[in-house]
């Protein structure tokens, strides 16, 4: 069984520039969930796909984006960066209509300077 | 989602048992208690859930009280790699609810 896998594992990008992180969910998972965590704080929940359509959204402005494919892998992508954008992000597959349990990636650490 | 409030910190002896506390007064009854740890810099790992019943699994025991309105996660021989932040999460488990409002949860350090 393959865990889930994000990518890259750090970034370095400046301010007003626009990102994609990846995400390859658990094997036999249909939903991802994307979330940001600051320096010293818990992860936020910013959405979740299901079959390829989001699902739920945290409160973040529309500028964070993302997609979900065919096989159920995911990008997050944030325009017009910030410095506060600037958090380790965290990718989380579960199964609608099975446990519902979510597991998560190592995460992506973006610097935004 | 119901709130949880858990210590911002403990300290427990490598082989001991670690106990940590969560107060989830305003708790449905539809909803469920999870788990989950972070060790620094990695993602969070699921540990453990329960509605009502006390659970036990691979991991940690969870004790859930009676009136549900608080819980116990039970590491019962604390070692060195379960040095991390141990959040309390209170969810409905269902479709369109996948959301984990995660708190500030409790820094936990075993001490050699």
């Amino acid at each position: 069984e393959t865990g889930v896998t994000q990518s890259p594992t750090h970034l370095i990008k400046t301010r007003g520039q626009q990102v994609t992180l990846r995400c390859s969910s658990q094997s036999g998972h249909n939903t991802v969930s994307w979330y940001q965590q600051a320096l010293g704080q818990g992860p936020q929940f910013i959405f979740q796909y299901y079959r390829e359509e989001e699902n739920g959204r945290g409160n973040f402005p529309p500028r964070f984006s993302g997609l979900q494919f065919p096989n159920y892998s995911s990008e997050l992508n944030v325009n017009a960066l910030e410095l506060d954008d600037s958090a380790l992000y965290l990718c989380a597959s579960s199964s609608q209509g099975g446990s519902y349990e979510q597991y998560f990636g190592p995460g992506t650490r973006l610097t935004v300077t | 989602d119901a709130k949880t409030t858990q210590p911002p910190s403990m300290d427990c002896a490598e082989g001991r048992a670690a106990n940590l506390p969560c107060n989830h007064s305003t708790i449905s009854g539809n909803e469920y208690v999870y788990w989950y740890r972070q060790i620094h810099s990695q993602g969070p790992q699921y540990i453990i859930h329960g509605l009502k019943n006390n659970e036990t699994n691979e991991m940690a025991s969870l004790i859930i009280t009676e009136d549900r309105k608080s819980s116990t996660l039970i590491l019962p021989h604390a070692t060195l790699r379960d040095t991390a932040v141990y959040y309390c999460i209170v969810r409905v488990r269902n479709f369109g609810n996948e959301k984990l409002t995660f708190g500030t949860g409790t820094r936990l350090t075993i001490i050699p």
